[in-house]
C-alpha cells in the first residue's frame, strides 16, 4: 500500500510561470512533509517542510501547502526557472515518543521540466 | 543544515562479496537513517541507524544482509552482504534535524553494480 502518492510522473512549465507539484497521503498519523528535488547522480537536495499543524510554510520561491482534510500537500515554485528541472520527491514522517522520529516514507517523484 | 558525504560514491562489486558505506556527517545528528533506490524507483527505508545501539529494521530488510553501525552522533557505515545483482542500486545516508521545521539531509549517494 503506496502511502505517499505523486499521481503526475511528469510536468512541463513554461519559465517565469508558476509550477504546481502535488502529493496525495493515506495515512493519517503522519507528522510532518518535505519536498525534495533531486538531479541525476546526486542525492536529494532537501526544499521545504512542513508541520501537520501548519497549513503553509513558504522560503523564497517555494511555498508548501497542506490541507489535512483532502490528505493533500502542494508545492509551489514562483517563478520556475531552468534550473528547477529536476525529479521532485514528497516525503512524510512521524515522530514516536521519546523524541525519536520514524525513516521517511517517499512518492514516486514528478519529473518537472521547465521550458524556455 | 548539515552536510552529509558518503564513501564510496560508485562501485562495481563481484557477486558474493561484500561493501561497506561510509557515511560522516559534518555536525552531531541525532537520527540517522540509510535508503535504497533501485532503478526507476522512489526511495525505500532500509533501517534506522542507532547511536550505541542495533540498527532498526524495516519490513524485507534484515541484519545479516545489511548490517549497520553507529558509533558515534556524526557516523555510521551500511554494509551490502553477499551481494547479487538484485542489489544493484543507488544507497543513500541521511540524517535529520527534528524542529518545528524538520529537515532530512541526505549524502550524494553511493551508486553499486552487481557483476
Amino acid at each position: 500500500d503506496q502511502q505517499v502518492k505523486q499521481n503526475s510522473p511528469s510536468l512541463s512549465v513554461q519559465e517565469g510561470r508558476i509550477s504546481i507539484l502535488n502529493c496525495d497521503y493515506t495515512n493519517s498519523m503522519f507528522d510532518y512533509f518535505l519536498w525534495y528535488k533531486k538531479y541525476p547522480a546526486e542525492g536529494p537536495t532537501f526544499l521545504i517542510s512542513i508541520s501537520s499543524i501548519k497549513d503553509k510554510n513558504e522560503d523564497g520561491r517555494f511555498t508548501v501547502f497542506l490541507n489535512k482534510s483532502a490528505k493533500h500537500l502542494s508545492l509551489h515554485i514562483v517563478p520556475s526557472q531552468p534550473g528547477d528541472s529536476a525529479v521532485y520527491f514528497c516525503a512524510a514522517g512521524s515522530w514516536y515518543s521519546g523524541g525519536g522520529a520514524d525513516g521517511l516514507t517517499f512518492g514516486k517523484g514528478t519529473h518537472l521540466i521547465i521550458q524556455p | 543544515s548539515a552536510v552529509i558525504s558518503q564513501k564510496p560514491s560508485r562501485d562495481i562489486c563481484q557477486r558474493g562479496t561484500s561493501l561497506t558505506i561510509q557515511c560522516q556527517v559534518d555536525s552531531q545528528v541525532t537520527m540517522m537513517f540509510w535508503y535504497r533506490q533501485q532503478p526507476g524507483q522512489s526511495l525505500t527505508l532500509i533501517a534506522t541507524a542507532n547511536q550505541g545501539s542495533e540498527a532498526t529494521y524495516e519490513s524485507g530488510f534484515v541484519i545479516d544482509k545489511f548490517p549497520i553501525s553507529r558509533p558515534n552522533l556524526t557516523f555510521s557505515t551500511l554494509t551490502v552482504s553477499n551481494m547479487s545483482p538484485e542489489d544493484s542500486s543507488i544507497y543513500l545516508c541521511s540524517a535529520m534535524m527534528p524542529g518545528w521545521n524538520t529537515e532530512a539531509f541526505f549524502g550524494q549517494g553511493t551508486r553499486l553494480t552487481v557483476v
